[in-house]
């Protein structure tokens, strides 16, 4: 019953490094995304995927890169990473863009 | 663009109590999708109930239900018989397709706390 898996669950990086964000969901959904939530901010969407083999950017993609090369998987990519990317991240997934998001259960990232 | 906006950063109410969550949101189209998620200190995020626009009847789930009020745009949330598990910030969300465009816009949250 794993439903929408995150890794890693934490993590601290230094300003410059970067690292990937592992989105898995075995519920053969069509769409995911990624979000980021700061305090005060609510969630804010980063990239999402219709489908495998496409990605676009939401509200705030800059500084981060996706690929969807599975159905099942969508992963997030910091290149270079800022302490502006002190953040935690969810991805989600759904049937349908007017349906139910599934959350996984987030990615505490602190960049130092 | 599309936003959402909670009023209340914090609210608080005693158990067994009825509270009233207020969101409004902004847009020009007709077809659209609202959303109320709760996310507990576990950090999960959970659906707690949702309305479709061309609906007019309110939407309920058990011990919470909705205000909604399309020509206001607005779009409150009541917990009836509040519990303390209910104790969690609470995120409005709002779904609406823009040429195409579809995109899930959150509010900033508001932080409930039911008070023993």
């Amino acid at each position: 019953n794993a439903g929408v898996t995150q890794t890693p669950k934490f993590r601290v990086l230094k300003t410059g490094q970067s690292m990937t964000l592992l989105c898995a969901q075995d519920m053969n959904h069509e769409y995911m995304y990624w979000y980021r939530q700061d305090p005060g901010m609510g969630l804010r969407l980063i990239h999402y995927s219709v489908g495998e083999g496409t990605t676009a950017k939401g509200e705030v993609p800059d500084g981060y890169n996706v690929s969807r090369l599975k159905k099942q998987n969508f992963l997030l990519g910091l290149e270079s990473a800022a302490p502006s990317q002190t953040s935690v991240y969810f991805c989600a997934s759904s049937d349908a863009t007017n349906e139910k998001l599934f959350f996984g259960s987030g990615t505490q990232l602190s960049v130092l | 663009a599309q936003t959402v906006t909670q009023s209340q950063p914090e609210m608080s109410v005693q158990e067994a109590e009825t509270v009233t969550l207020s969101c409004t949101y902004d847009t020009s189209e007709n077809n659209y999708y609202l959303f109320w998620y709760k996310q507990p200190p576990s950090r999960q995020m959970i659906l707690v109930i949702r309305q479709e626009a061309y609906k007019q009847q309110n939407a309920t789930e058990n011990r919470f239900s909705v205000n909604f009020q399309k020509a206001a745009k607005s779009f409150s949330l009541k917990i009836s018989d509040s519990q303390l598990g209910d104790t969690a910030m609470y995120f409005c969300a709002a779904l609406i397709s823009n040429f195409g465009n579809e995109k899930l816009t959150f509010g900033t949250g508001t932080r409930l706390t039911i008070i023993p």
